[in-house]
């Protein structure tokens, strides 16, 4: 299986901050990534698709990038409404797998 | 707009099978792909299968011999059935439609369940 790590596993920041969470995938998945937004009781929201594609309706503080096989998603302009688990996903190959999870809270 | 939505029995008694029901609306299942993941304590997420829009299946190896999805067209519904369930079972477990891409664009709310005698 592709093991997703996915760091940091929680992270603090202020108010209009620029946030970084990264997913390392152990090989070639290629820009078969997304991004997943969770709040505390609800579903996971897609946020970034194909690595780099912003959902419609996400924010354009929102932004994803790939460099080998590293992946990112950057926040900019943090606000209160980013709280929450972020996800990173690889669905290049079955059986898909995800990273263990980023947890955001602002300060 | 597409609705997905989980429903079945909170806990489960060790050893006996978990089955759920996802009911979607504002889409029909005879179309794309649909799965089943879950979510355990500590947030990490397993991807458990997915039938597609011909009735063919795929399951994680990890659960292959103790998982079946199958489904209801004239309801447009589909089902998890999770067998010889321990407490590692526990989870919270989404239904999710996946794009044309693969990724996951529609999801339930979820439903916890906890496996307890």
């Amino acid at each position: 299986d592709i093991q997703m790590t996915q760091s940091p596993s929680s992270m603090s920041a202020s108010l209009g901050d620029t946030v970084t969470i990264t997913c390392l995938a152990s090989q070639d998945i290629g820009n078969y990534l997304s991004w997943y937004q969770q709040k505390p009781g609800k579903s996971p929201k897609l946020m970034i698709y194909g690595a780099t594609n912003l959902e419609d309706g996400v924010p354009s503080r929102f932004s994803g990038s790939r460099s080998g096989s590293d992946y990112s998603l950057t926040i900019n302009s943090l606000g209160y409404d980013d709280e929450g688990i972020y996800h990173c996903h690889q669905y290049y190959e079955y059986p898909y797998t995800f990273g263990a999870g980023t947890k955001l809270e602002l300060k | 707009e597409v609705q997905l939505q989980e429903s079945g029995p909170g806990l489960v008694k060790p050893s006996q099978s978990l089955s759920l029901t996802c009911s979607v609306t504002g889409y029909s299942i005879t179309s794309n792909y649909w799965g089943w993941i879950r979510k355990f304590p500590g947030n990490k997420m397993e991807w458990m299968g997915y039938i597609s829009y011909s009735g063919s299946t795929s399951y994680n190896p990890s659960l292959k011999s103790r998982i079946s999805i199958t489904r209801d067209t004239s309801k447009n519904q589909f089902f998890l059935q999770l067998n010889s369930v321990t407490t590692e079972d526990t989870a919270t477990y989404y239904c999710a439609k996946k794009a044309g891409g693969d990724y996951f664009d529609y999801w339930g709310q979820g439903v916890m369940v906890t496996v307890s005698s």
